[in-house]
């Protein structure tokens, strides 16, 4: 079955360590995204790739990373430079850009707690 | 800056009952627009779509209809299920402007047997 897997569902650590959040599909999609999800505020974009070693800032990147060496995978590092990193990480991808076909396809999301 | 706008909920209904979710937008271009739905402990999904003025987007007996002149697409369905019991998203896509989704703030609808 073709889709978007992240991994873990859930994930715990402590405050000033950095945590890396895995995405993988394989629906052969040029686009990849990251989205942060919190209560009353909808999704918001951290980051975005169009093409593999290459991605551009979304709305609220500080305090994050990602990299983008294969099509398949877009991981997302939350650093410890951000103030309030506990949230819903969901990852999605498009087969080119949104704006000519609109369609993303998401993964299940992890849920990261820092404490 | 482009934006959506969604009634706050929760949207709370009985099994059967007629649902509308308002959703209004703000865009410099124009904008396709979207339904997504987010079910319990979920990704989103793509639920209905219009990509110009007056198209009609529909999928599971939920349809939305793109409405140039008041800036709306909102979202109806007939007759509620308790399935449907979810997070309703409205969404744009400027084509002209962005390759961005911009997403509204989320309406939860919750249906009772």
């Amino acid at each position: 079955d073709g889709g978007i897997t992240q991994s873990p569902k859930y994930l715990f650590r402590k405050e000033g360590q950095n945590v890396t959040l895995s995405c993988e599909q394989n629906l052969n999609h040029d686009a990849m995204y990251w989205y942060r999800q919190d209560p009353g505020q909808g999704l918001r974009l951290i980051y975005y790739s169009q093409i593999v070693n290459d991605f551009q800032k979304g709305d609220i990147a500080e305090g994050y990373s990602v990299s983008r060496e294969k099509k398949e995978s877009f991981p997302l590092t939350v650093t410890s430079a951000q103030k309030n990193p506990t949230a819903f990480y969901l990852c999605a991808s498009s087969p080119n850009l949104v704006a000519a076909n609109g369609e993303q396809y998401f993964g299940p999301g992890t849920r990261l707690t820092v404490t | 800056g482009d934006s959506v706008t969604q009634m706050e909920g929760p949207v709370t209904l009985s099994e059967e009952a007629f649902l509308t979710i308002n959703c209004t937008y703000t865009a410099t271009g124009y904008p396709s627009l979207f339904w997504y739905v987010q079910y319990p402990g979920e990704g989103l999904q793509l639920l209905l779509k219009a990509t110009k003025a007056d198209d009609k987007g529909s999928n599971k007996g939920f349809e939305a209809t793109y409405r140039k002149e008041t800036t709306s697409f909102h979202l109806e369905k007939g007759s509620v299920q308790v399935s449907d019991s979810a997070v309703y998203f409205c969404a744009l896509s400027d084509k002209g402007n962005t390759d961005k989704l911009i997403f509204g703030t989320g309406t939860r609808l919750q249906v009772f047997p």
